[in-house]
């Protein structure tokens, strides 16, 4: 079975401009989250989707972070403009469900570095 | 809120030596607890959970988990460890009263450093 894809691995861009990263979760598996990972933290939940809905952004910087999961299959990330402190892994994770006992599959991640 | 506090930034152990990871959590309900490790350059790999039933939970490559509910910890546990076993571990927890759609919660991570 494959796992979550991510792309690209790395990416390094300067403050102000954008990035988008992408997200393919293992078939079948109807939520997704978006992670990012500051160097010597643990994961912070971005955004979840439940299929092509929202069911939790309340910890995405809506004014320069967004998010969509069109077809409710892939999903995109996207920051516009960056900043310094946004530099950080971004992961992507998918579940067969949303309850609180399904195990969550990471992708590889994106490792960001904005100049 | 829901927490979760590793207390170690690293742990040192020898190959063949028995090594435990320690994790202690917060919920306001019942929690369901999950172990992962990252190596480098790599995204987390699922190793167990607990979720109910025995308070011994056996996962991937050996690893196995303690629930004590009384010290409301989840430390993990191997027999035996490898060098291979280097690597990046979190503990992470969900709140089984609002498990609907509540966030997973990591800790900040430990490192575990085997040495041969």
């Amino acid at each position: 079975e494959a796992g979550v894809a991510q792309s690209p691995r790395y990416k390094i861009i300067e403050k102000r401009q954008s990035v988008a990263f992408w997200c393919n979760p293992i078939s079948g598996h109807a939520t997704l989250y978006w992670y990012q990972q500051i160097l010597g933290q643990g994961p912070k939940l971005l955004i979840q989707f439940q299929n092509n809905g929202v069911v939790d952004d309340s910890q995405l910087p809506k004014d320069r972070f967004s998010a969509e999961r069109l077809k409710g299959v892939d999903s995109t990330l996207k920051i516009q403009p960056a900043k310094l402190e946004d530099s950080a892994v971004y992961l992507c994770a998918s579940s067969l469900g949303a309850g609180g006992t399904d195990t969550q599959y990471f992708g590889p991640g994106t490792r960001l570095t904005v100049l | 809120a829901q927490s979760v506090a590793q207390p170690e930034d690293q742990v040192n152990v020898a190959e063949g030596n028995p090594l435990t990871v320690k994790c202690t959590y917060s919920v306001s309900g019942n929690p369901y607890l999950f172990w992962y490790v990252q190596y480098p350059n790599r995204g987390l790999q699922f190793l167990l959970k607990y979720i109910t039933g025995d308070n011994l939970v056996k996962g991937s490559y050996g690893f196995e988990a303690e629930f004590n509910k009384s010290q409301t910890s989840f430390h993990l546990k191997k027999p035996s460890a490898l060098v291979s076993d280097s690597a990046l571990y979190f503990c992470a927890v969900r709140d089984m009263e609002n498990s609907g759609y509540s966030t997973l919660t990591f800790g900040k991570g430990t490192m575990l450093l085997v040495s041969p």
